[in-house]
């Protein structure tokens, strides 16, 4: 079964830092990449989503990539703001596109 | 993209009762699902909700307990049957859209006393 673990489970650093979130997962098999960020109490929204063909995807300060055969998706945020303060969720779609597997988050607090 | 609601955002229920959660969205998709977010973990898919015929149901979930319906294309309902503490979670639906990129409702806070 696949499994998806990301690292640092909780982050916390100063306005203006760069930063990297990392996710990793157990079975290349996969469809797509995607992640999300979840408020407090609130739903999860999509930020970036990568097909298993593609290496990188970027929205604004945001670049995610992914590297299939390793099983591994980094989220990098540049200039980070206190608006960032989130939870970071990754998650996998199966090659047969009927089952998600997300893990289990990065907290991230940034500081004014 | 899709816009989705989720009606209640919240309810306190006591134990033994049964709460219907509504999730509508803005435009017809084929593929919604459902799942639920325990204290301080991540999402676990309870099932998709297929119009017209039966929610697949995932492991650890049936249909006794989760009761799906898919009226129609934009329409979706999720009850949380003969409740317990246990089932104090957030419940989220999302919807599949191209390449199966997945939108997520704002979920329903569900507290069980």
């Amino acid at each position: 079964k696949q499994e998806v673990t990301q690292i640092p489970a909780a982050l916390s650093v100063p306005e203006g830092e760069n930063l990297v979130l990392n996710c990793s997962f157990t079975d290349s098999a996969i469809y797509n990449l995607q992640w999300f960020r979840q408020d407090p109490g609130k739903g999860l929204t999509s930020l970036l989503l990568i097909q298993s063909s593609q290496r990188e995807q970027t929205s604004g300060r945001l670049n995610a990539s992914l590297d299939k055969s390793s099983g591994r998706s980094t989220l990098y945020i540049a200039a980070s703001q206190p608006g960032d303060s989130a939870t970071y969720l990754c998650a996998v779609t199966s090659n047969t596109g009927n089952q998600f597997y997300f893990g289990t988050g990065t907290s991230l607090t940034v500081i004014p | 993209s899709a816009v989705i609601s989720q009606k209640p955002s919240r309810d306190i229920c006591q134990r033994g009762t049964s709460l219907t959660i509504q999730c509508q969205v803005d435009s017809q998709v084929t593929m919604m699902f459902w799942y639920r977010q325990q204290p301080g973990q991540s999402l676990t898919l309870i099932a998709t909700a297929n119009q017209g015929s039966e929610a697949t149901y995932e492991s650890g979930f049936v249909i006794d307990k989760f009761p799906i319906s898919r009226p129609n294309l934009t329409f979706s309902t999720l009850t949380v049957s003969n409740m317990s503490p246990e089932d104090s979670s957030i419940y989220l639906c999302s919807v599949g859209r191209l390449s199966y990129e997945q939108y997520f409702g704002p979920g329903t806070r569900l507290t069980v006393t």
